[in-house]
């Protein structure tokens, strides 16, 4: 089935290091997005990329890595200089100016 | 900065209402808008989409869109205790694409 893969599902963090978190999907679509989703609160664009090898900062990218090598995958890193990640990740990807559909998400939590 | 607000709810309805739903949206040039649906401690998911003026329907779900007072709007009737979830307004397109901060619905049986 096509759709968008997160994972892990659940990850959490020690402090000072540096966690990633998958996004892959096959369904050929060119742009994949990060938000944040923090409780009660709508989402925040961390990063975006339109095409391979390219990748722009959402509102939100201080503390956040991103890659864009293929154009099935978007992993995010969330490194040591986010001093505040627990927060919900959604990964979403478009084939172009339509909707965009979300995986199911990675719950990041502080050791 | 472009915005989304949403009335915060909590919106409480009896089953078999009708739920109305609200978003205003600052960025006049927008030409997309988005209602997505999110039960809790899951991802949002895309229920209906409108791009001019006037109103769309699908199943019990009718969005509304008024572009002069920019506002858009979701009426679900015949509401269930299914439809209980988190409503998010989105407009935009590509990388400026704005999710409101959504209104929790609650169907009450």
């Amino acid at each position: 089935d096509g759709g968008i893969t997160q994972s892990p599902k659940y990850l959490f963090r020690k402090e000072g290091q540096n966690v990633t978190l998958s996004c892959e999907q096959n369904l050929n679509h060119d742009a994949m997005y990060w938000y944040r989703q923090d409780p009660g609160q709508g989402l925040r664009l961390i990063y975006y990329s339109q095409i391979v090898n390219d990748f722009q900062k959402g509102d939100i990218a201080e503390g956040y890595s991103v890659s864009r090598e293929k154009k099935e995958s978007f992993p995010l890193t969330v490194t040591s200089a986010q001093k505040n990640p627990t927060a919900f990740y959604l990964c979403a990807s478009t084939p172009g100016n339509q909707p965009q559909h979300f995986g199911d998400g990675t719950r990041l939590s502080i050791l | 900065q472009k915005e989304v607000e949403q009335n915060s709810g909590p919106l409480s309805v009896p089953e078999g209402a009708i739920a109305s739903l609200n978003c205003t949206y600052s960025d006049r040039v927008s030409q997309s808008f988005f209602w997505y649906r999110q039960y809790s401690g899951k991802s949002p998911e895309l229920i209906m989409s409108i791009y001019s003026n006037g109103d769309k329907e699908d199943g019990r779900f009718t969005a509304q869109l008024n572009k002069a007072s920019q506002y858009v709007s979701l009426l679900i009737r015949d509401s269930q205790p299914s439809d209980s979830a988190t409503y998010l307004c989105a407009v935009g397109e590509w990388q400026n694409f704005v999710f409101g901060p959504g209104t929790r619905l609650s169907v009450l049986p």
